[in-house]
């Protein structure tokens, strides 16, 4: 069945530095939509950034990720961290009819100053 | 735009209980969603339903019953409460046409 997969279960970053996330997934498949949803303390989560669009870069608040469907990877980044983005990241998956999201295990992101 | 709200927001119960959540939008979306997250394990889909009346097991509906009386709205059953139980139980709805879905903030059980 379709698989996301995040290996960091916590990410530690200094303010400023560059922040990258990862993201591969498995499915059968050939056009998968793959989102990034952010979930902060005491809020709901909510869609960060999406694309079903193969090689292209889609950006959103000063993140970006691109959509490789050579690698199944969607690996979330951002030039420089702030403490605000402290937060938990979670990769997800749509295949076929959309009806259902496989979410990854989630990465706790923590920026320190 | 829309919300969702989920009620209660704190869900206290004894082992053995029945629990029943509940789940609201104005969105007018078709689709509504129940996950429960657990520190690790990211975000789990116990039930969904994909219009009024309809229901559809996720990977982790044992345990859990649910109700989609009118369109508007998505109830959860805990069946019988176990100590293990105690996360967060999501609510969310679906645009159908941008496949993105929405959350409410979520209903924290605790067990005891």
């Amino acid at each position: 069945g379709d698989s996301v997969t995040q290996t960091e279960g916590l990410v530690t970053l200094t303010e400023g530095l560059p922040v990258m996330l990862n993201c591969t997934y498995q499915t059968i498949y050939s056009n998968p939509f793959l989102f990034w949803y952010v979930h902060y303390l005491n809020e709901s989560p909510r869609l960060l950034l999406k694309s079903s669009t193969d090689n292209k870069r889609t950006e959103h608040q000063g993140f970006h990720a691109t959509l490789h469907k050579s690698s199944s990877s969607f690996h979330l980044q951002k030039s420089s961290a702030q403490l605000s983005d402290s937060a938990l990241y979670y990769c997800a998956l749509s295949g076929g009819s959309g009806n259902k999201l496989i979410f990854g295990t989630g990465t706790l992101l923590s920026v320190k100053p | 735009g829309g919300i969702i709200t989920q009620t209660p927001k704190f869900l206290i119960g004894q082992e053995g209980q029945k629990l029943t959540l509940k789940c609201q939008q104005n969105f007018n979306h078709d689709t509504m969603y129940w996950y429960r997250q657990d520190s690790g394990k990211g975000l789990r889909l116990i039930y969904y339903s994909i219009t009024e009346n309809d229901l559809q097991k996720g990977d982790l509906s044992e345990g859990y019953d649910a109700s989609r009386e009118k369109k508007s709205s998505f109830s959860l059953t805990v069946t019988s409460a176990q100590k293990n139980e105690m996360a967060v139980f999501l609510c969310a709805s679906r645009d159908w046409d941008s496949y993105e879905q929405y959350f409410g903030p979520g209903t924290r059980l605790t067990v005891l």
